[in-house]
């Protein structure tokens, strides 16, 4: 089954520098999502990219979706210790824009 | 705001006893999901509903059954807990709009 893989694995950084998070998949998509989860806790929905669209905005989130390599980024600007959590990638079939399948996630540190 | 809610936070069961997680979500959504999450292995889905009494198979559904009798309760069902069902459990909602709303999750551990 498809599947979004996310690079890197990990990722640590200093407050105020930007993060960059990718995630690639292997077959065609309706839309990918994006969520956030702090340790321990359940999943947040940061921002849903359709697959007719290339770059989304969300506050200090940007997100490029490249349908041709099948991939797509996650930028974090200007990045906060708050914002220290796993990232996840979340693609949909054709067949169903309901089930989404999930990366592994990247684990992003960012240091005071 | 959407709330998803999950019955336990914690959750310690013996080998082979039968054990119920329950989710209920307050917004009115046709969809649940059930998911483990496990180190190294992201999200896997193990059940969804589309509907009341509707349910499909995800990628790993061996040892779960699902119920979902009212539209806001999905409930997974480990009819006989084995060690290898030790997980982070995770349900979800969602309506028309694709994004899905997590509750915060039941640590199960089977000993």
């Amino acid at each position: 089954s498809q599947q979004g893989e996310e690079d890197p694995q990990a990722l640590s950084i200093q407050e105020g520098e930007n993060a960059t998070m990718n995630c690639s998949y292997k077959t065609s998509i309706n839309n990918l999502q994006w969520y956030r989860q702090n340790s321990g806790r359940g999943l947040v929905h940061l921002i849903l990219i359709r697959s007719n669209e290339r770059e989304k905005h969300s506050g200090r989130l940007r997100v490029t979706l490249d349908t041709s390599k099948k991939s797509s980024s996650l930028l974090i600007t200007a990045s906060r210790a708050a914002d220290t959590a796993s990232y996840f990638c979340a693609t949909d079939g054709v067949d169903s824009s309901y089930k989404l399948i999930f990366g592994s996630g990247t684990r992003l540190l960012v240091r005071p | 705001d959407v709330k998803v809610t999950q019955s336990s936070r914690y959750l310690v069961k013996r080998t082979g006893e039968k054990v119920f997680l329950e989710c209920v979500q307050d917004m009115d959504h046709e969809n649940m999901f059930w998911y483990r999450q496990d180190p190294g292995l992201g999200l896997r889905l193990i059940y969804f509903s589309y509907d009341v009494k509707m349910k499909e198979k995800g990628d790993i559904p061996e040892g779960y059954s699902v119920s979902r009798e009212k539209k806001e309760r999905f409930s997974l069902i480990l009819e006989s807990a084995s060690t290898n069902q030790t997980s982070m459990y995770l349900c979800a909602s969602s309506g028309s709009a694709y994004e899905q709303y997590f509750g915060p999750g039941t640590r199960l551990t089977v000993t």
